[in-house]
């Protein structure tokens, strides 16, 4: 079974630009968590969606945003890129939302912001 | 709200060493707990979980027990290796919702 997904790997953008990430989760997960990971903040929750809505949020300013598709595969992205959006950003699929099912991550999309 | 505490790292062990990463959380309820690893440049992957009370979860050798009474779930291993050198993660699941706590990087060295 193929893991999850995220494209692309890398990315360097300059500020005031904005990006989409994205990221095909394991086949026949419906839930997707995005995260982001910095050395200052650690691991951070974004957002999550399952079935095409999202269900949390985390504490991000409206320049961060996602969507999810009604394959599951899911999409967020960032306007008015500031430096400090500079970070590896981790999404993450399970089966369904739940306190038993493990989240299943992919490598990250590491995104430079100049 | 839920809160996940690890010890603070990083954790420099020889190889053959005993390990301990200590987690302690807080919740309202009754929570599933997990550890997770993370190597270098890539993303986090599940080492372990527990889902109640007094389970034991295990992997590669390493083990976690769910201690309700002292809210912890610390991980050890009898033996590290080299290539246990990463960031482990401990996480609950309740209502839905993961708290992750801050990491702790282990480097072992030969």
């Amino acid at each position: 079974k193929a893991g999850v997904t995220q494209t692309p790997r890398y990315l360097i953008k300059t500020r005031g630009q904005q990006v989409t990430l994205s990221c095909s989760p394991i086949s026949g997960h419906r839930s997707v968590s995005w995260y982001q990971q910095t050395p200052g903040q650690g691991l951070q929750f974004l957002f999550e969606y399952f079935s095409e809505t999202q269900r949390n949020k985390g504490n991000f300013p409206g320049r961060f945003s996602g969507r999810q598709f009604s394959n599951s595969r899911s999409e967020m992205n960032v306007s008015t890129l500031e430096l400090g959006d500079s970070a590896l950003y981790l999404c993450a699929s399970s089966f369904q939302p739940g306190s038993g099912s493990p989240l299943h991550f992919g490598n990250g999309t590491r995104l430079t912001v100049t | 709200g839920d809160s996940v505490t690890q010890m603070e790292g990083p954790v420099t062990l020889s190889e053959e060493a005993f390990l301990t990463i200590n987690c302690t959380y807080t919740a309202t309820g009754y929570p599933s707990l997990f550890w997770y690893v993370q190597y270098p440049g890539e993303g986090l992957q599940l080492l372990l979980k527990a889902t109640k009370a007094d389970d034991k979860g295990s992997n590669k050798g390493f083990e976690a027990t769910y201690r309700k009474e002292t809210t912890s779930f610390h991980l050890e291993k009898g033996s590290v290796q080299v290539s246990d050198s990463a960031v482990y993660f401990c996480a609950l699941s309740e209502d839905q919702k993961v708290t992750f706590g801050t990491g702790t990087k282990l480097q072992v060295i030969p």
